[in-house]
């Protein structure tokens, strides 16, 4: 069974600086995607970025960017440039093709920018 | 677009009683998602319809939960009778197509339900 692990509960970080929240997988399929969604205060679910598992190059949305590790099936978000409006839950998700209708979410990292 | 709509915005009901919620989906939108989030469980999708029909229900918990989607604009998810380990935050969340790891799922804000 696929599973998805975030074992960072919670994470901080100064406005402008750099973070990176760690993600890791398990799965048995070569083909799959990852997600990285944002649930700001308002508990509202919003995709930051996608990446699909066989595509070598990573994703980058904006000041958003991935390091994907298919090897050691490890899928963590960089947030260049931290803004107070980037505090949020973050949450590692998982679909592969053969189970498009699910997506499994990892537990979820809390981010607190500090200004 | 107004987007994914959900009511209520929270919930606080007994034991026992019946809970309907509800959702819009985005106009347009062929698919959509029932999720619950508790702390111990995480997100978890509960069913999901393509063009009101029930694909997939296996996330279901038990019979005491049951979903509809009586048209393209409307869908209910209904638990009778609820119990306080129902206590959550339930989304729903819709996608233009057929689900795909391409197509973005849109989330509602959630409907906060607690059960005393």
């Amino acid at each position: 069974a696929q599973t998805v692990t975030q074992s960072q509960p919670e994470m901080s970080v100064q406005e402008a600086e750099t973070v990176t929240l760690s993600c890791t997988y398990d799965t048995s399929e070569s083909n799959y995607y990852l997600f990285w969604y944002k649930q700001p205060p308002s508990r509202q679910m919003i995709l930051v970025i996608r990446q699909e598992a066989y595509k070598q190059q990573n994703a980058t949305e904006n000041r958003f960017s991935v390091n994907f590790q298919k090897a050691a099936k490890s899928f963590s978000l960089k947030i260049s440039d931290s803004q107070l409006g980037d505090t949020a839950m973050y949450f590692c998700a998982f679909t592969d093709f053969h189970n498009t209708d699910k997506l499994i979410f990892g537990t979820g990292t809390r981010l607190q920018v500090f200004p | 677009d107004a987007g994914v709509i959900q009511s209520p915005r929270h919930e606080v009901t007994e034991m026992g009683q019946e809970v309907t919620l509800r959702c819009k989906p985005i106009s347009g939108h062929n698919s959509l998602f029932w999720y619950r989030q508790t702390m111990m469980r995480g997100l978890e999708l509960l069913i999901y319809f393509n063009n009101n029909v029930p694909i997939d229900d296996s996330g279901m918990p038990e019979d005491r939960f049951s979903a509809k989607m009586p048209n393209a604009s409307f869908s209910t998810l209904k638990i009778q009778p609820s119990e306080p380990r129902d206590s959550a935050v339930y989304f729903c969340a819709s996608s233009p197509g057929l689900p795909s790891p391409t197509d973005t799922q849109y989330f509602g804000p959630g409907t906060r339900l607690t059960v005393l």
